[in-house]
């Protein structure tokens, strides 16, 4: 079957301590996006990729850092320069750099930073 | 320029309407909406691109205001498994990116 897998599930950090989250899709999809999602909150663009070797920032990337040194994979690395990153992360992809497509998610990663 | 929706939270009894709106200060191209159950991944609904179009999805539909830069998802005869956070995002003219609302709580109660 085609989807999006996000590992771990649940993640635990200590403070200081840089932790990757990791991002793969088998759709052949182009773009693929990483948000950052909080209690109450909507999503959040961290960082987005349209197509392999190139990214761009999103409306949060400070602390954050991204590598897409393949189509299929895009892992977002969450730094210790990232003041509060408790969170829920997702991962998107669309068939098509662009946004006249459906984004289809991954069923996200829960960091929690003891 | 994040969009707003409105309202924040709604309860519906099975059977009943709703409507959530989504609005924006800026020219837009597009609305997308989504569906999120809790803790799991959000669900496509449907796009609506620049010039009114409206769609609709099984018992969900949705409209796109040019002028006014609104959208609308229009929830009818509710049932239980629609219960859960409704997001817009929004793509402006010439923008790049999609941007979320904050989310619509629907809960619809038996």
């Amino acid at each position: 079957d085609g989807g999006i897998t996000q590992s771990p599930k649940y993640l635990f950090r200590k403070e200081g301590q840089n932790v990757t989250l990791s991002c793969e899709q088998n759709l052949n999809h182009d773009a693929m996006y990483w948000y950052r999602q909080d209690p109450g909150q909507g999503l959040r663009l961290i960082y987005y990729s349209q197509i392999v070797n190139d990214f761009q920032k999103g409306d949060i990337a400070e602390g954050y850092s991204v590598s897409r040194e393949k189509k299929e994979s895009f892992p977002l690395t969450v730094t210790s320069a990232q003041k509060n990153p408790t969170a829920f992360y997702l991962c998107a992809s669309t068939p098509l750099a662009g946004l006249y497509n459906e984004q289809f998610f991954g069923p996200g990663t829960r960091l929690t930073v003891l | 320029q994040q969009p707003v929706q409105s309202p924040q939270a709604v309860i519906l009894r099975e059977g009943e309407d709703a409507v959530i709106n989504c609005s924006s200060s800026k020219a837009l191209y597009s609305v997308h909406w989504y569906r999120q159950k809790h803790g799991e991944a959000p669900v496509f609904l449907m796009i609506l691109l620049k010039g009114g179009e409206q769609k609709g999805h099984e018992k969900i539909s949705a409209s796109f205001n040019e002028k006014k830069q609104q959208s609308s998802l229009y929830l009818t005869a509710s049932q239980l498994s629609y219960s859960g956070t409704y997001f817009c995002g929004t793509v402006m003219e010439y923008g790049n990116k999609l941007v979320f609302g904050a989310g619509t709580i629907l809960r619809v109660k038996s």
